[in-house]
């Protein structure tokens, strides 16, 4: 049982905008700032977004994060197949002291 | 070009020590605010955070697993080495190494991975 609640799955169609949510508590998510990683098959997760809606460079600006209270949400615009994968969100918690990881949202592209 | 990469058996026994060192390139962990951290994920499930090092050789480690860990760095090698003891089949998972970059809020400095090594799967069984 993961600190951060992800679904399980998501999909959409190519072109189509998908949303991605991450629930947490005061401790992780509602304190601190919330991160994305994309993990396509067979590879190292990659960082997506940082410091809640911070994309590194190379990122593209089809992906977007956002936080409200104490969850965070990635969103996926323009989607396209290469962006099946597996999605995580990510926080520090101050409680645990401990990085948390949600279970993963795995996405597919119909 | 930051590049990491993680090395070390494959196969350990129950009940062994793991040791996986981890070789990075295009940063030094000798550089204030740098750091180096250990992720892993077993097959098919979530990933879990293991330890990170500091530059300045301050150590945090997960709470579920701080007795069985220990993370240390080689800084003239460029290497982090990170050993887990008493190994269970549980442990079987894939290992991650990962450079650690941060940003300050409110005079708090932030840590989060940026870059992954590409990670290296141990299996535990006898």
């Amino acid at each position: 049982q993961s600190v951060l609640t992800q679904p399980p799955s998501a999909s959409g169609t190519p072109g189509q905008r998908v949303t991605i949510s991450c629930s947490g508590s005061s401790s992780n998510i509602g304190s601190n700032f919330g991160y994305w990683y994309q993990q396509l098959p067979g590879t190292a997760p990659k960082l997506l977004i940082y410091r809640n809606d911070q994309r590194p460079s190379g990122v593209p600006d089809r992906f977007s994060g956002s936080k409200s209270g104490t969850s965070a949400s990635l969103a996926i615009s323009g989607l396209r197949s290469e962006d099946e994968a597996d999605y995580y969100c990510a926080a520090w918690d101050d409680s645990l002291s401990t990085w948390v990881f949600g279970g993963g949202t795995k996405l597919t592209v119909l | 070009q930051i590049t990491l990469k993680e090395s070390g058996p494959t196969l350990v026994k129950p009940t062994q020590t793991l040791t996986l060192t981890c070789t990075f390139s295009g940063f030094s962990l000798s550089i204030s605010g740098v750091a180096v951290g250990w992720i892993r994920q077993p097959p098919g499930k979530a990933l879990e955070w293991l330890a990170f090092i500091f530059w300045d050789d301050d150590k945090r480690y997960s709470p579920s697993l701080k007795s069985r860990l220990s993370i240390t760095k080689d800084t003239s090698k460029n290497q982090v080495v990170l050993t887990l003891t008493h190994m269970d089949p549980e442990d079987t998972a894939t290992y991650y190494c990962a450079h650690t970059a941060w940003f300050t809020w409110q005079t708090t400095r932030h840590y989060y991975f940026d870059y992954w090594g590409q990670g290296t799967l141990v299996t535990v069984s006898s």
